[in-house]
């Protein structure tokens, strides 16, 4: 299958600063990048659809200045958590697919703890 | 937002059995999808059933969608204790955006 590649793995972080996480399709071009956030022993939370060249689309809920996202180019997507607090704390995971209606492929994960 | 649920939440089964996971969803759909996620890691696609199709096969995997009661199921025979692992099931429709179930964790006992 295609491959998505996620960085970093893992971020520690202080409470107030901001973090970038990237997501690479490495061999095919994303049409489509979504990203989203599981909690341990749950499911994955949509945050966010992000499309090419536009703005991405946030789920409700979600505080579209604190989690900024951008897919600049059909390869790459980026989520940056601005002023991150403990409750920011999480396992978030990108996908990216090539045309609607198929199957995605993700990312590993990232870590992110705030102390 | 969760589009459906999955049942059970928790499966466990001695190696050789087969598992089955349910997945029930709300709205719509264009297809259905299933992925695995091993501890802590990213998911892997595991098949994909139009809303037009009914049963669809991958190898030890069998997947079967009614979408007169909005359900699915996920079949895996002569589990492995590699097979263990979180299961989810993830509708596909007219928003264009992959939305997740609850997921099944399965425990296959050697």
């Amino acid at each position: 299958g295609a491959v998505v590649s996620q960085h970093p793995s893992w971020v520690i972080c202080k409470s107030g600063t901001s973090v970038k996480i990237e997501c690479r399709s490495l061999d095919f071009q994303a049409t489509t990048m979504f990203w989203y956030r599981q909690f341990p022993k749950q499911s994955l939370m949509l945050m966010a659809t992000s499309n090419e060249g536009s703005k991405a689309t946030y789920e409700q809920g979600v505080e579209k200045d604190k989690f900024l996202i951008n897919h600049a180019s059909l390869t790459l997507s980026t989520l940056t958590v601005t002023s991150a607090h403990p409750e920011d704390s999480s396992f978030y995971i990108c996908s990216a697919r090539a045309q609607v209606f198929t199957e995605a492929f993700f990312g590993q994960g990232t870590r992110l703890t705030v102390v | 937002s969760q589009q459906g649920e999955e049942d059970p939440q928790a499966l466990s089964i001695q190696e050789g059995e087969n598992a089955t996971m349910n997945c029930s969803y709300k709205t719509s759909i264009n297809n259905l999808q299933w992925y695995r996620q091993n501890s802590g890691r990213g998911l892997v696609h595991l098949i994909l059933i139009r809303s037009n199709e009914r049963e669809k096969h991958s190898g030890r995997l069998r997947v079967t969608l009614d979408t007169s009661k909005k359900s699915s199921s996920l079949l895996i025979t002569a589990s492995r204790a590699a097979d263990t692992a979180s299961y989810f099931c993830a509708t596909d429709g007219g928003a264009q955006k992959l939305v997740f179930g609850q997921g099944t964790r399965l425990t296959i006992n050697p």
